[in-house]
C-alpha cells in the first residue's frame, strides 16, 4: 500500500515568511509524529498526535511553530515568520498505535529560509 | 528526558567483512529499540527493533543485541556489501501513550568493494 507521503518536497521561503508542510500518513494509523532533522543530526522530535488531538508538543522549539490534525488523517505543519535557523528536513511518520508501534517515516521535506 | 549516542560516527569496513554499531541510552524506563537505515536524501527505514524483553533478535544478515544492565544496545551486519553503506541510526523510546523516539546522530557506514 501507500507509504507516508509529504508535500512539498522541498520549499524555498525568505525569512519572515510563513510557510506549510503537508504530511499524509499510512491509511488507519492512528499515532503521527514530526521530527526535524538538521544535517549531519538525527531526527528530533516535534510533536506527537493521537487521532486528532497533540498529545504531546513539548519539541516545538517556540510559538512559531504550530500543528493540526483536523479529521485524524492528514496533518499540516506551519511555521510563522521563519527564520534562517529553522532550514532543515522535516519528516512526519506515523504508527498504527502509540506503545512502541514500529513509525513509518515519510520522505521529508526540504525546508530553506533565506 | 532521554538521551542516545553512538560510537563510532564513522565505520569502514571491507565488503564481507562484519561491522558493529554500538548505541547507548540514558532512560531505564525505555523499552523499544529500532535501528534505522537512511541513504542520501531518502527518508529513515526500520532494519531492526528490539523490545526490552528480548536480548537478542536476529533477520538474515542483521541482529541486533540488547544490554539492559549497561543501557546500550548494538547493531551486527554480517557479509557486508556495497549496498549496505549508508547513515544508520539508533533510537529508544519508552514505549509509553506516547512513543515519541530519540535518536542518535547517526553512523556513517561505508563498505569498501
Amino acid at each position: 500500500g501507500a507509504g507516508v507521503s509529504q508535500t512539498p518536497s522541498n520549499k524555498v521561503t525568505e525569512k519572515g515568511k510563513y510557510v506549510e508542510l503537508r504530511c499524509d500518513p499510512i491509511s488507519g494509523h492512528t499515532a503521527l509524529y514530526w521530527y526535524r532533522q538538521s544535517l549531519g543530526q538525527g531526527p528530533e522530535f516535534l510533536i506527537y498526535f493521537q487521532g486528532t488531538g497533540a498529545a504531546d508538543d513539548s519539541g516545538l522549539p517556540n510559538d512559531r511553530f504550530f500543528a493540526v490534525r483536523p479529521e485524524g488523517s492528514v496533518s499540516t505543519l506551519k511555521i510563522q515568520r521563519t527564520e534562517r535557523g529553522d532550514s532543515a528536513v522535516y519528516l512526519c511518520a506515523s504508527s498504527e498505535a502509540s506503545g512502541g508501534r514500529t513509525q513509518y517515516f515519510g520522505p521529508g521535506t526540504r525546508l530553506t529560509v533565506l | 528526558g532521554e538521551n542516545v549516542e553512538q560510537h563510532p560516527s564513522t565505520l569502514s569496513v571491507q565488503e564481507g567483512d562484519s561491522a558493529v554499531i554500538k548505541c547507548t541510552y540514558s532512560d531505564s524506563a525505555s523499552n523499544y529499540f529500532p535501528w534505522y537505515k537512511q541513504e542520501l536524501g531518502k527518508r529513515p527505514q526500520l532494519i531492526i527493533d528490539i523490545r526490552s524483553n528480548v536480548g537478542e533478535k536476529k533477520d538474515q544478515r542483521i541482529a541486533v543485541t540488547l544490554n539492559k544492565t549497561a543501557k546500550h544496545f548494538s547493531l551486527h551486519i554480517t557479509e557486508t556489501q556495497p549496498e549496505d553503506s549508508a547513515v544508520y541510526f539508533c533510537a529508544a523510546s519508552n514505549g509509553g501513550a506516547n512513543s515519541k523516539l530519540t535518536f542518535g546522530k547517526g553512523i556513517t557506514l561505508s563498505v569498501r568493494p
